[in-house]
Protein backbone atom coordinates (compact mmCIF):
# COMPACT_ATOMS: atom_id res chain seq x y z
CA UNK A 1 0.00 0.00 0.00
CA UNK A 2 0.87 3.84 -0.76
CA UNK A 3 2.38 5.72 2.29
CA UNK A 4 1.60 8.80 3.18
CA UNK A 5 3.96 11.47 5.27
CA UNK A 6 3.23 14.58 6.38
CA UNK A 7 5.76 17.15 8.13
CA UNK A 8 6.01 18.95 10.04
CA UNK A 9 4.20 16.67 12.62
CA UNK A 10 2.79 19.96 14.43
CA UNK A 11 3.92 23.78 14.19
CA UNK A 12 3.74 27.03 15.83
CA UNK A 13 3.14 30.09 13.93
CA UNK A 14 1.30 33.35 14.95
CA UNK A 15 -1.66 35.76 13.13
CA UNK A 16 -0.41 36.55 9.74
CA UNK A 17 2.01 33.86 8.95
CA UNK A 18 2.65 31.96 6.01
CA UNK A 19 2.50 28.77 6.41
CA UNK A 20 3.39 25.57 4.61
CA UNK A 21 2.85 21.84 5.34
CA UNK A 22 4.44 18.88 3.48
CA UNK A 23 3.22 15.58 2.55
CA UNK A 24 5.01 12.51 0.73
CA UNK A 25 4.09 9.98 -0.69
CA UNK A 26 5.77 6.59 -1.03
CA UNK A 27 4.70 6.05 -4.86
CA UNK A 28 3.45 8.43 -7.80
CA UNK A 29 -0.32 9.06 -6.83
CA UNK A 30 -0.96 12.03 -9.83
CA UNK A 31 -2.94 14.16 -9.26
CA UNK A 32 -4.81 12.56 -6.64
CA UNK A 33 -4.19 14.02 -3.18
CA UNK A 34 -6.26 16.14 -1.55
CA UNK A 35 -6.24 18.40 1.91
CA UNK A 36 -8.54 18.60 4.78
CA UNK A 37 -8.95 21.20 8.28
CA UNK A 38 -10.10 19.93 11.22
CA UNK A 39 -10.93 22.40 13.47
CA UNK A 40 -11.06 21.01 17.24
CA UNK A 41 -14.12 18.94 18.35
CA UNK A 42 -15.49 19.32 14.36
CA UNK A 43 -15.40 16.43 11.48
CA UNK A 44 -12.90 17.30 8.53
CA UNK A 45 -13.34 19.68 6.12
CA UNK A 46 -12.24 19.40 2.51
CA UNK A 47 -9.89 22.32 1.40
CA UNK A 48 -8.12 21.30 -1.52
CA UNK A 49 -8.77 18.55 -3.88
CA UNK A 50 -6.93 17.11 -7.54
CA UNK A 51 -3.05 18.50 -5.40
CA UNK A 52 -4.61 22.73 -6.22
CA UNK A 53 -8.17 23.08 -6.59
CA UNK A 54 -10.19 25.15 -4.46
CA UNK A 55 -13.22 23.31 -2.73
CA UNK A 56 -16.21 25.72 -3.31
CA UNK A 57 -16.29 28.59 -0.33
CA UNK A 58 -12.66 27.84 0.75
CA UNK A 59 -10.39 31.10 1.47
CA UNK A 60 -8.03 31.92 -1.18
CA UNK A 61 -5.31 32.28 1.23
CA UNK A 62 -5.42 28.21 1.00
CA UNK A 63 -2.97 26.96 -2.00
CA UNK A 64 -2.21 23.65 -2.97
CA UNK A 65 0.90 22.92 -5.07
CA UNK A 66 3.40 19.63 -5.99
CA UNK A 67 3.14 16.36 -8.45
CA UNK A 68 3.76 12.88 -8.40
CA UNK A 69 5.17 12.03 -4.60
CA UNK A 70 5.58 15.60 -3.28
CA UNK A 71 2.94 18.03 -2.34
CA UNK A 72 2.35 21.06 -0.57
CA UNK A 73 -0.29 23.08 1.27
CA UNK A 74 0.44 26.79 1.82
CA UNK A 75 -1.70 29.29 4.07
CA UNK A 76 -0.45 32.63 2.87
CA UNK A 77 -1.71 34.34 6.26
CA UNK A 78 -2.99 32.47 9.15
CA UNK A 79 -6.26 33.25 10.59
CA UNK A 80 -7.80 32.34 14.07
CA UNK A 81 -10.36 29.85 12.82
CA UNK A 82 -6.91 27.92 10.73
CA UNK A 83 -5.04 26.71 14.22
CA UNK A 84 -6.45 23.37 13.48
CA UNK A 85 -4.84 20.01 12.75
CA UNK A 86 -4.04 19.56 8.72
CA UNK A 87 -4.33 16.40 6.80
CA UNK A 88 -3.40 14.96 3.10
CA UNK A 89 -5.26 12.21 1.19
CA UNK A 90 -4.20 10.08 -1.05
CA UNK A 91 -7.31 8.96 -3.18
CA UNK A 92 -5.27 6.66 -5.93
CA UNK A 93 -7.20 3.38 -6.00
CA UNK A 94 -8.15 2.02 -2.26
CA UNK A 95 -7.00 2.42 0.51
CA UNK A 96 -7.70 5.46 0.75
CA UNK A 97 -4.44 6.93 2.87
CA UNK A 98 -4.75 9.81 5.12
CA UNK A 99 -1.35 11.54 6.42
CA UNK A 100 -0.78 11.23 10.29
CA UNK A 101 -1.74 15.10 10.15
CA UNK A 102 0.08 18.33 11.25
CA UNK A 103 -0.93 20.34 14.36
CA UNK A 104 -0.40 24.21 13.54
CA UNK A 105 -0.46 25.51 17.04
CA UNK A 106 -0.53 29.44 18.75
CA UNK A 107 3.39 30.44 18.74
CA UNK B 1 -28.08 21.86 2.54
CA UNK B 2 -25.98 18.65 2.65
CA UNK B 3 -26.32 16.94 6.38
CA UNK B 4 -25.27 13.56 7.26
CA UNK B 5 -26.21 12.76 10.66
CA UNK B 6 -24.85 9.24 12.23
CA UNK B 7 -26.06 7.25 14.63
CA UNK B 8 -25.51 4.15 16.17
CA UNK B 9 -22.36 4.15 18.47
CA UNK B 10 -21.57 2.84 22.16
CA UNK B 11 -20.16 0.90 24.44
CA UNK B 12 -19.76 -2.91 23.42
CA UNK B 13 -18.06 -5.19 24.77
CA UNK B 14 -14.98 -6.82 22.52
CA UNK B 15 -16.69 -9.36 20.24
CA UNK B 16 -19.66 -7.76 19.96
CA UNK B 17 -21.54 -6.09 17.22
CA UNK B 18 -22.54 -2.70 16.11
CA UNK B 19 -24.87 -1.02 13.35
CA UNK B 20 -23.60 2.27 12.42
CA UNK B 21 -26.36 4.10 10.39
CA UNK B 22 -25.99 7.58 8.40
CA UNK B 23 -29.29 9.50 7.37
CA UNK B 24 -28.22 11.78 4.56
CA UNK B 25 -30.13 14.55 3.55
CA UNK B 26 -29.97 18.00 1.33
CA UNK B 27 -28.63 16.42 -2.46
CA UNK B 28 -29.89 13.41 -4.46
CA UNK B 29 -28.38 10.71 -2.34
CA UNK B 30 -28.44 7.78 -5.15
CA UNK B 31 -26.06 10.60 -7.02
CA UNK B 32 -22.91 9.87 -4.92
CA UNK B 33 -21.17 7.00 -3.56
CA UNK B 34 -20.19 6.86 0.30
CA UNK B 35 -17.33 6.33 2.88
CA UNK B 36 -17.23 5.32 6.35
CA UNK B 37 -13.86 6.89 7.97
CA UNK B 38 -12.94 6.60 11.58
CA UNK B 39 -10.31 8.20 13.68
CA UNK B 40 -8.90 6.92 16.66
CA UNK B 41 -6.16 8.05 18.93
CA UNK B 42 -3.83 5.07 17.64
CA UNK B 43 -3.95 5.93 14.39
CA UNK B 44 -5.45 9.27 13.53
CA UNK B 45 -7.99 9.64 10.21
CA UNK B 46 -8.37 5.98 8.73
CA UNK B 47 -10.95 5.22 5.93
CA UNK B 48 -12.98 2.26 6.67
CA UNK B 49 -14.76 1.39 3.53
CA UNK B 50 -16.74 2.72 0.36
CA UNK B 51 -19.77 2.07 -1.78
CA UNK B 52 -20.81 2.98 -5.11
CA UNK B 53 -23.84 5.19 -5.81
CA UNK B 54 -25.71 1.75 -6.75
CA UNK B 55 -24.04 -0.83 -4.13
CA UNK B 56 -22.39 -2.48 -6.97
CA UNK B 57 -18.39 -1.34 -6.39
CA UNK B 58 -17.60 -2.29 -2.50
CA UNK B 59 -13.85 -1.70 -1.34
CA UNK B 60 -12.61 -2.44 2.20
CA UNK B 61 -9.69 -1.43 4.63
CA UNK B 62 -7.88 -4.30 5.20
CA UNK B 63 -8.69 -3.44 9.02
CA UNK B 64 -12.32 -3.87 8.30
CA UNK B 65 -11.97 -7.12 5.93
CA UNK B 66 -14.20 -10.03 6.80
CA UNK B 67 -15.48 -8.16 10.17
CA UNK B 68 -17.32 -4.96 8.59
CA UNK B 69 -19.95 -5.24 5.99
CA UNK B 70 -21.17 -1.70 4.44
CA UNK B 71 -24.47 -0.80 2.76
CA UNK B 72 -26.24 1.50 1.22
CA UNK B 73 -31.18 2.18 0.86
CA UNK B 74 -31.03 4.52 -1.48
CA UNK B 75 -34.88 4.39 -0.86
CA UNK B 76 -34.28 5.61 2.52
CA UNK B 77 -31.48 7.96 1.96
CA UNK B 78 -28.79 5.98 4.37
CA UNK B 79 -25.38 4.43 4.95
CA UNK B 80 -24.73 1.79 7.28
CA UNK B 81 -21.88 -0.03 8.60
CA UNK B 82 -22.28 -3.46 10.00
CA UNK B 83 -19.17 -4.07 12.43
CA UNK B 84 -18.52 -7.77 14.10
CA UNK B 85 -16.22 -9.12 15.92
CA UNK B 86 -15.33 -6.09 17.42
CA UNK B 87 -11.48 -5.42 19.15
CA UNK B 88 -10.28 -2.65 21.49
CA UNK B 89 -8.81 -0.73 18.82
CA UNK B 90 -12.21 -0.34 17.12
CA UNK B 91 -12.34 1.90 19.49
CA UNK B 92 -12.94 5.72 17.52
CA UNK B 93 -15.60 8.48 16.33
CA UNK B 94 -17.03 6.71 13.35
CA UNK B 95 -18.27 9.64 9.81
CA UNK B 96 -20.19 8.81 7.47
CA UNK B 97 -18.95 11.10 4.41
CA UNK B 98 -19.84 11.83 0.68
CA UNK B 99 -17.40 10.56 -1.42
CA UNK B 100 -17.94 12.89 -4.33
CA UNK B 101 -15.08 11.40 -7.05
CA UNK B 102 -11.94 9.94 -6.83
CA UNK B 103 -10.54 13.05 -7.40
CA UNK B 104 -12.18 14.66 -4.48
CA UNK B 105 -13.39 12.88 -1.82
CA UNK B 106 -14.94 13.07 1.48
CA UNK B 107 -16.71 16.37 0.19
CA UNK B 108 -19.26 16.96 3.10
CA UNK B 109 -18.99 15.00 6.37
CA UNK B 110 -21.38 13.88 9.47
CA UNK B 111 -20.28 14.97 12.80
CA UNK B 112 -19.35 11.48 13.81
CA UNK B 113 -20.46 8.74 16.17
CA UNK B 114 -18.59 7.09 18.69
CA UNK B 115 -17.62 3.69 19.49
CA UNK B 116 -16.33 2.07 22.53
CA UNK B 117 -15.17 -1.17 22.61
CA UNK B 118 -14.12 -2.28 26.41
CA UNK B 119 -15.14 -5.30 28.64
Amino acid sequence: DIQMTQSPSSLSASIGDRVTITCRASQDIGRFLSWYRQKPGKAPELLIYAISRLQIGVPSRFSGGGSGTDFTLTISSLQPEDFATYYCLKSYSPPRTFGQGTKVEVK
Amino acid sequence: EVQLVESGGGLIQPGGSLRLSCAASGYTFSDFGMSWVRQTPGKGLEWISYISLNSDVIYYADSAKGRFTISRDNARNSLYLQMNSLRDDDTGLYYCARDYSTSAPFDFWGQGTLVTVSS
